[in-house]
């Protein structure tokens, strides 16, 4: 296993449309995250998995982005009826799920652009 | 509030040495990560410091202070791959990573 990938690497939308990325973790990590990160901030937490559970979503994740890990290995983001803010670059890290030590490590990301 | 301060950006020639400083107020803390971040990719993980004291990993170091809130980012002998921004992060009482904006490293030959 070489690292977490992420599909698609780009992705160019039109306003209104519905959009789904997948992140495919390191396969022996129990947790699994998305974050969005804008040119010149850090990564904004947006969920993370443990497992197949959902355990957090970000307050400010309004409802039209839900996020799936339906049996604990890959996941998938979708955003509805995207809007121009959407525009980010998406990434997804994984981690062993072990309290002491848990680094995450980071896919390439998917970087959408909403016209 | 949840608030990790770094500088926004930093110069250096190639060969020398820079320190990355971060200060942190979170809610707990659980430990401090240090990324690396290239143009266009992904945070590639450096250092993890949870006790007070330096860690060292070739020519990076990391240094935190718990009490003083305070970390910092240590490069030796610059190259010219070592531009990047350079994220601090923060895992708070509740296990959730507070990142920094990141600090954007310019290194000029």
């Amino acid at each position: 296993d070489t690292g977490v990938s992420q599909d698609p690497r780009h992705k160019i939308t039109k306003r209104g449309q519905n959009v789904t990325f997948r992140c495919d973790p390191i396969s022996e990590h129990n947790r699994l995250y998305w974050y969005r990160q804008t040119l010149g901030q850090g990564p904004e937490f947006l969920t993370y998995f443990q497992n197949e559970a959902q355990l957090e979503k970000s307050r400010l994740l309004s409802d039209r982005f839900s996020a799936e890990r339906p049996k604990g290995s890959f996941s998938t983001l979708e955003i509805q009826r995207t809007e121009q803010g959407d525009s980010a670059m998406y990434l997804c890290a994984s981690s062993p799920g072990d309290r002491d030590t848990d680094t995450q490590y980071f896919g390439p990301g998917t970087r959408l652009t909403v016209l | 509030g949840q608030n990790i301060d770094q500088p926004t950006e930093m110069t250096a020639t190639e060969g020398a040495i820079v320190q990355i400083n971060c200060t942190y107020q979170t809610s707990g803390f659980n430990g401090l990560f240090w990324y690396q971040q290239h143009a266009g990719e992904a945070p590639t993980f450096l250092s993890y410091n949870v006790l007070d004291g330096l860690e060292e990993k070739g020519r990076f170091s990391s240094f935190l202070s718990r009490s003083k809130g305070y970390s910092y980012l240590l490069l030796k002998e610059l190259q010219m791959k070592d531009s990047a921004s350079y994220l601090c992060a923060v895992w708070d009482s509740n296990y959730q990573l507070i990142w920094g904006a990141g600090t954007k490293l310019i290194i000029k030959p």
